[in-house]
């Protein structure tokens, strides 16, 4: 059974990189069969795809956020990462990684992690 | 369009069927994937492909498109099916992005 895990710290100062990990087990992040992508949600609002990253380290980000994100991995930690540079309070959100499979006409996100709250305060 | 638009909001008697929409340029190209989730919890897929449940899922839960309309149906709605619902496509310029719509808050009464 595959599951996901964020890690990182809850609290991040406005201005501040955001930086959370996502730990991979039950299955291999270099299968060349799935996507890894970063999601996040708003308290009390709805979803939002940040970008992906392939086992090859080919990335797609969100155009709304692609000047200010960097998601990046590492296959022999089984591992992929998510920086958001100068954040503000409007990047207070839980965030989730999900793996993506499918392709051609159908993607889906078939396996998620539990979600990181993460707040920007100061 | 990179849009998906939802119902915000839709009810059901408890045993009846339900419908929840998700319309977008995109859905003319791929099809949607629809996703449960309850308060507190991380999304759980339900519907993918052209009609496809993840095993675990009951099988009240089907989906279906037609032209830029993807629909998610309960048959016989549950109290455990109050949920929120979303669904995801991507872009329908042919690009990489993924987009998901506002959600539908399904309360069962």
């Amino acid at each position: 059974q595959v599951q996901l895990q964020e890690s990182g710290p809850g609290l991040v100062k406005p201005s501040q990189t955001l930086s959370l990990t996502c730990t991979v087990s039950g299955g291999s992040i270099s299968s060349g069969d799935y996507y890894w992508s970063w999601i996040r949600q708003p308290p009390g609002k709805g979803l939002e795809w940040i970008g992906y990253i392939y086992y090859s380290g080919s990335t797609y980000y969100n155009p709304s956020l692609k000047s200010r994100v960097t998601i990046s991995v590492d296959t022999s930690k089984n591992q992929f990462s998510l920086k958001l540079s100068s954040v503000t309070a409007a990047d207070t959100a839980v965030y989730y990684c999900a793996r993506e499979a499918g392709g051609r006409k159908e993607d889906y996100f078939d396996y998620w992690g539990q979600g990181t709250l993460v707040t920007v305060s100061s | 369009s990179s849009e998906l638009t939802q119902d915000p909001a839709v009810s059901v008697a408890l045993g009846q069927t339900v419908r929840i929409t998700c319309q977008g340029d995109s859905l003319r190209s791929y099809y949607a994937s629809w996703y449960q989730q309850k308060p507190g919890q991380a999304p759980v897929l339900v519907i993918y492909g052209k009609n496809n449940r993840p095993s675990g899922i009951p099988d009240r839960f089907s989906g279906s498109s037609s032209g830029n309309t993807a629909s998610l149906t309960i048959t016989g709605a549950q109290a455990e099916d109050e949920a929120d619902y979303y669904c995801n496509s991507r872009d329908s310029s042919g690009n990489h992005l993924r987009v998901f719509g506002g959600g539908t808050k399904l309360t069962v009464l």
